[in-house]
């Protein structure tokens, strides 16, 4: 069972450039979000979506953009890196509406460094 | 304001020993609350969640929460530790309209 899938585990980068961190999940969720997680400050969400096409912004999304064409996919993009956003970033999916119980799946993160 | 509040940042304990680790919430975050674990260099896991129902609610590991709306808390236990306890905590809150609340974390560090 693959889950949430997260890729690339880790990336540095330069400050100033661009880069996609790809989530993709193989349970038909129509909940997927993305949290940053920075030490003494928990998981903060980023940006998510209920559904193919929906986004919204959550705690943190300035910096980050995401898109929802596929029930499956939901990437993130960094627009222009800060090194303010080397952080940890997970992915995580759950089911929506009715049958959601507030559970979430996470991916096993990526790890970012923006020099 | 909706908050979930870990009170513990760290917390040592010797092998085979109990331990708590206490979490409160707002009464504002809904009532569906939650325990992940995260081991190192991992991604976070369900260890137990409260619905509804009983306060008294049991996961995997060992591990039990009791739910207490009077006090607002939902604090985390296991009556005996392991080494392979070791790993950082989150007590999180679901907040409806698809917003989650995570406290900051406990790092429980179980010593031989």
């Amino acid at each position: 069972n693959a889950g949430v899938t997260q890729t690339p585990k880790f990336q540095v980068l330069k400050t100033g450039q661009s880069m996609t961190l790809q989530c993709a999940q193989d349970m038909n969720h129509e909940y997927m979000s993305w949290y940053r997680q920075d030490p003494g400050m928990g998981l903060r969400l980023i940006h998510y979506s209920v559904g193919a096409g929906i986004t919204d912004q959550g705690e943190v999304p300035n910096g980050y953009n995401v898109s929802r064409s596929t029930t499956e996919d939901f990437p993130l993009r960094l627009l222009s890196a800060a090194p303010s956003q080397t952080s940890v970033y997970f992915c995580a999916s759950s089911t929506a509406g009715a049958s959601n119980t507030g559970e979430l799946f996470f991916g096993e993160g990526s790890r970012l460094t923006v020099l | 304001a909706q908050s979930v509040t870990q009170l513990d940042s760290q917390v040592p304990v010797f092998e085979e020993a109990p331990v708590e680790l206490r979490c409160n919430y707002s009464s504002s975050v809904s009532v569906y609350l939650f325990w992940y674990v995260q081991y190192p260099n991992q991604g976070l896991q369900l260890l137990l969640k409260y619905l509804s129902g009983s306060t008294l609610v049991k996961g995997i590991n060992g591990f039990e929460a009791e739910f207490n709306k009077s006090q607002t808390s939902f604090h985390l236990r296991k009556p005996s530790v392991h080494i392979s306890d070791t790993a950082e905590y989150f007590c999180a809150g679901f907040s409806g309209t698809y917003k989650y609340i995570f406290g900051t974390g406990t790092r429980l560090k179980v010593l031989a």
